[in-house]
C-alpha cells in the first residue's frame, strides 16, 4: 500500500497568517491516465470530511481561495494563505491513484 | 445539492453481520463510482471498498476482503455494504463517499462488542 506521511501532526496557527501542511507519499502518484490523484480533506469535530483540493491543486466548488495545493512526484503541500477561525480541525491528504486509497495520519490545526 | 444518507449501523456481537445502506440524491448516482470509508473512534480515515459505475469493478481493503461485500442499485440510487463475520476492530463510523471524496454522508456508527 502507498503510505502517506503528513507533517506536522499538530499545528498552532495565528489568525490572518499563513499555514502549510506537508504530505509525502511512499511512491509516485502519477496514474496511468497521466493525472495525479492527490486530494486534501478538512474534518471538523463531529462532522464528515469535506474535500478541499483534488488532483493536487484543483479547488472544489465553494472552497475559499485562501486554500491552495501544490506539489508533484511524492511531495505535496496544502497552504492556507490567511488562517481564519473556521479553519480549525483535522486535515488529511489522500492518494486515489492506487487502491487501496490511503490517507495521511491527519494534521490537527488549532488557533494560537 | 449532493446528499448521501447512511443507515444500518448499530451494536453487533463479534462474528455477527450488518448491512449498511447509503441513499443518494441530488446527482446522477449511476455515473459515479462510490466508496465506503471508515473511521475508528478517535482515529484516521481508512478506505474499505470501492465500486465503479455500473458495478463492473469492485475492490476491497485487505482488512475486509472475504468478509465485506459492496453493491449498488442504480434504480434506487443506493449503495450497500454487507458486513459479515464482524470483528471488534471493525468498530468505526462508516461513511459512503462519491467518487474521490467529492461528497460524503454523515456516517453510521458500527460497534462490534460482546
Amino acid at each position: 500500500d502507498v503510505v502517506m506521511t503528513q507533517s506536522p501532526l499538530s499545528l498552532s496557527a495565528t489568525l490572518g497568517q499563513p499555514a502549510s501542511i506537508s504530505c509525502r507519499s511512499s511512491q509516485g502518484l502519477v496514474h496511468s491516465d497521466g493525472n495525479t490523484y492527490l486530494n486534501w480533506f478538512h474534518q471538523r469535530p463531529g462532522q464528515s470530511p469535506r474535500r478541499l483540493i483534488y488532483k493536487v491543486s484543483e479547488r472544489d466548488s465553494g472552497v475559499p481561495d485562501r486554500f491552495s495545493g501544490s506539489g508533484s512526484g511524492t511531495d505535496f503541500t496544502l497552504t492556507i494563505s490567511r488562517v481564519e477561525a473556521e479553519d480549525v480541525g483535522v486535515y488529511y491528504c489522500m492518494q486515489g491513484t492506487r487502491w487501496p486509497w490511503t490517507f495521511g495520519q491527519g494534521t490537527k490545526v488549532q488557533i494560537k | 445539492e449532493v446528499q448521501l444518507v447512511e443507515s444500518g449501523g448499530g451494536l453487533v456481537q463479534p462474528g455477527g453481520s450488518l448491512r449498511l445502506s447509503c441513499a443518494a440524491s441530488g446527482f446522477t448516482f449511476s455515473i459515479y463510482w462510490m466508496t465506503w470509508v471508515r473511521q475508528a473512534p478517535g482515529k484516521g480515515l481508512e478506505s474499505v471498498a470501492y465500486i465503479t459505475e455500473g458495478g463492473s469493478e469492485i475492490y476491497y481493503a485487505d482488512s475486509v476482503k472475504g468478509r465485506f461485500s459492496i453493491s449498488r442499485d442504480d434504480a434506487k440510487a443506493s449503495l450497500y455494504l454487507q458486513m459479515n463475520n464482524l470483528r471488534v476492530e471493525d468498530t468505526a463510523v462508516y461513511y459512503c463517499s462519491r467518487g474521490g471524496g467529492s461528497g460524503w454522508g454523515q456516517g453510521t456508527l458500527v460497534t462490534v462488542s460482546s
